[in-house]
């Protein structure tokens, strides 16, 4: 079985502090990691996979198989990053997403 | 413009009722799924199809039914609305695939509440 978990639920901090919204998985085989995201009144949308190695509005995320970890950062936070920010896994199967509970973002000014 | 739809945005209905919710994509995908979302918390996949008379039961145990006649067009019935049925219904879609290939594409959703 799959599993994903964001254990915060809010994370609060000001503008232009670190951020890092953490991920834990758990899958047997070699999962594809993913970030969506859901801005306030906007449709959930992917922001980064980790297969592409991609930064995305400053933000990265680094699969660490030792730790089943895909947590994700951004050196300097925005007020425009306050969102809903869900971690998703993909496993054998392609395609099916299992996400995580969420972690709703603040950033303050 | 390739886009998903969902209707209705909003329903407040009672309980008892027979409702359908329209999934509609125009993005040309064979994949389309059906999630449960309460406020705040964790996407539940409840339905899945991987096209035409292709439909699954995801990982929640869902009283919905769906059905996929159309490759564009997804819908989820609810037979007898109950009160534990109120919840956000996400509707996505996605080509086959993995790696780059491997993005779901989200509709608006709708906030169902059954009183």
């Amino acid at each position: 079985a799959q599993r994903v978990t964001q254990p915060e639920k809010l994370l609060s901090v000001f503008k232009g502090a670190p951020v890092e919204l953490k991920c834990n998985y758990s899958y047997s085989g070699s999962p594809e990691l993913f970030w969506y995201v859901q801005y306030s009144r906007q449709r959930l949308q992917l922001l980064l996979r980790h297969i592409s190695r991609e930064s995305i509005k400053g933000f990265t995320a680094d699969l660490n198989k030792g730790e089943t970890s895909f947590h994700l950062k951004k050196p300097f936070a925005q007020e425009e990053d306050s969102a809903m920010y869900y971690c998703a896994l993909s496993g054998i199967t392609g395609n099916m997403l299992t996400f995580g509970g969420g972690t709703r973002l603040m950033v303050k000014p | 413009e390739a886009d998903i739809y969902q209707t209705p945005r909003y329903l407040v209905i009672g309980t008892g009722k027979k409702i359908t919710l329209e999934c509609s994509q125009t993005m040309g995908h064979d994949k389309m799924y059906w999630y449960q979302q309460d406020p705040g918390m964790e996407l539940h996949l409840i339905h899945y199809s991987y096209g035409v008379n292709s439909t699954e039961k995801g990982d929640l145990s869902s009283e919905s039914t769906v059905s996929r006649i159309r490759t564009e067009h997804f819908p989820l019935t609810l037979e007898s609305a109950r009160p534990s049925h109120t919840s956000q219904y996400l509707c996505a879609s996605s080509v086959p695939g993995s790696g780059v290939y491997n993005e779901q594409f989200f509709g608006p959703g709708t906030r169902l509440t059954v009183l």
